[in-house]
């Protein structure tokens, strides 16, 4: 097992148009969590799952933003219409069936994104 | 609503120094508070992880301590390295909750 894995990398797309980012946990591991970091910040909490529920959701998870996981494996998070303050980098987190409040968490490398 | 604040935000120090990293919350109803280490457009990497009915947790060079009832806790390095340069992130798991309210970080230089 190599983590949790984040694709792209980077992605830089113009103004108005739609992205998508996937994540791909730690096989084991049954939940699933999106942060959001600009620059200078710490990390915002975006969304969590439990299996394929969706169990948290941040009020910054606006209308434009929808993330799924579907089989309760990997996850994405799509973005509509982006905005330039879109621009960030997007986290994805796992953690076992313990939770990560008591079991910790692992990151992804993450997602940059630049909307131009 | 929680807030985490660190300070300092940038240290830079030479290399062999100790150095303590301040991390305080004003919420102190937390289930526990961890500290990660972030390098250069990269993801989070867990260093420790305190409960809030512990006091301190120690791996390798670092310890971490927790006091709740102030809404404080503390990173030590010892013998910092250059290797240790990075930004260092604070963050509390409110009770009942699985989210993570982070700090913004204190960016640690150790020079040679």
């Amino acid at each position: 097992d190599t983590g949790v894995s984040q694709d792209p990398r980077h992605k830089i797309t113009k103004r108005g148009q739609n992205v998508t980012f996937r994540c791909d946990p730690i096989s084991e591991h049954n939940r699933l969590y999106w942060y959001r970091q600009t620059l200078g910040q710490g990390p915002e909490f975006l969304t969590y799952f439990q299996n394929e529920a969706q169990l948290e959701k941040s009020r910054l998870l606006s209308d434009r933003f929808s993330a799924e996981r579907p089989k309760g494996s990997f996850s994405t998070l799509e973005i509509q219409r982006t905005e330039q303050g879109d621009s960030a980098m997007y986290l994805c987190a796992s953690s076992g069936p313990l939770g990560g409040a008591q079991g910790g968490y692992t990151f992804g490398s993450g997602t940059r994104l630049t909307v131009v | 609503k929680q807030e985490v604040t660190q300070i300092p935000a940038a240290l830079s120090v030479p290399e062999g120094e100790n150095l303590v990293l301040n991390c305080s919350f004003t919420d102190s109803a937390i289930y526990n508070l961890q500290w990660f280490r972030q390098d250069p457009g990269k993801g989070l990497t867990s260093l420790l992880l305190i409960q809030s009915s512990q006091r301190e947790q120690t791996s390798g060079r670092l310890n971490a301590s927790l006091d709740k009832s102030s809404g404080r806790s503390t990173l030590y390095i010892a013998a910092s390295q250059p290797g240790d340069s990075a930004t260092y992130l604070c963050a509390v798991n409110q009770g009942g909750s699985e989210k993570l309210v982070f700090g913004k970080g204190t960016k640690l230089t150790v020079n040679p």
